[in-house]
């Protein structure tokens, strides 16, 4: 696989269930992101990890805990989650140092909280 | 902070003609990125141009070309000859290059649909 992928594609939870949404980047970037894109809604950058290391965390609340574990995957653990919760979440990467700026992003995994 | 506004939520246009998306941006700091984004239906989010806002010429890619003007903070993108394949949303999109910020900053984004 190219680019920047994401599984699963859809999930539906209860509010008392745990899951965990996956992203892989074969880029060879050393840097990933979790957006939140809700309708009618910019998209809301969640956590920002840099060199594996987390550079950036937005308010976001504990019931969304991120892991990295290499520069290749980030992790966004679910757990105790709200209706309101429910949106497309984005990954995307970048390399740190390119000087070209932009960030590649996956597919996203539509989350439907019930 | 930084904002991107894109005033129009809904854009239309006629196969083969040229459409306009606007937007604007509010920033202190004299270089950075923009860039436009765009995401088709249920379809991955894909990078259609990107400006560096220290280069006085307009990037142009293919078809997709803007209108930087970084006076008045706003960056235009100009779609000619439009194609079915171009209906989407589009995303406005700044990052800063200073003090090592990774963040991109996105618009409401536009949602622009293409009649045959």
């Amino acid at each position: 696989e190219t680019g920047v992928t994401q599984t699963p594609r859809h999930l539906v939870m209860g509010m008392t269930n745990k899951k965990s949404l996956k992203c892989e980047q074969h880029l060879g970037h050393n840097a990933m992101y979790w957006y939140k894109q809700s309708a009618k809604k910019p998209l809301e950058l969640m956590f920002v990890y840099s060199l594996e290391e987390r550079v950036e965390n937005n308010s976001v609340p504990s019931r969304f805990s991120p892991e990295c574990p290499n520069s290749s995957h980030l992790f966004l653990h679910l757990h105790t989650l709200q209706p309101e919760d429910s949106a497309l979440y984005l990954c995307a990467s970048s390399p740190v140092s390119s000087g070209r700026g932009e960030q590649f992003f996956g597919p996203g995994t539509r989350l439907t909280v019930l | 902070a930084q904002t991107v506004t894109q005033s129009q939520p809904e854009m239309s246009v006629q196969e083969a003609e040229t459409v306009t998306l606007s937007c604007t941006y509010d920033t202190s700091e004299s270089d950075y990125y923009l860039f436009w984004y765009k995401q088709p239906p249920s379809r991955q989010m894909i990078l259609v141009i990107r400006q560096e806002a220290y280069k006085q010429q307009n990037a142009t890619e293919n078809r997709f070309s803007v209108n930087f003007q970084k006076a008045a903070k706003s960056f235009s993108l100009k779609i000619s000859d439009s194609q079915l394949g171009d209906a989407a949303m589009y995303f406005c999109a700044y990052r800063s290059r200073q003090g090592g910020s990774e963040k991109l900053v996105f618009g409401k984004g536009t949602k622009l649909t293409v009649n045959p």
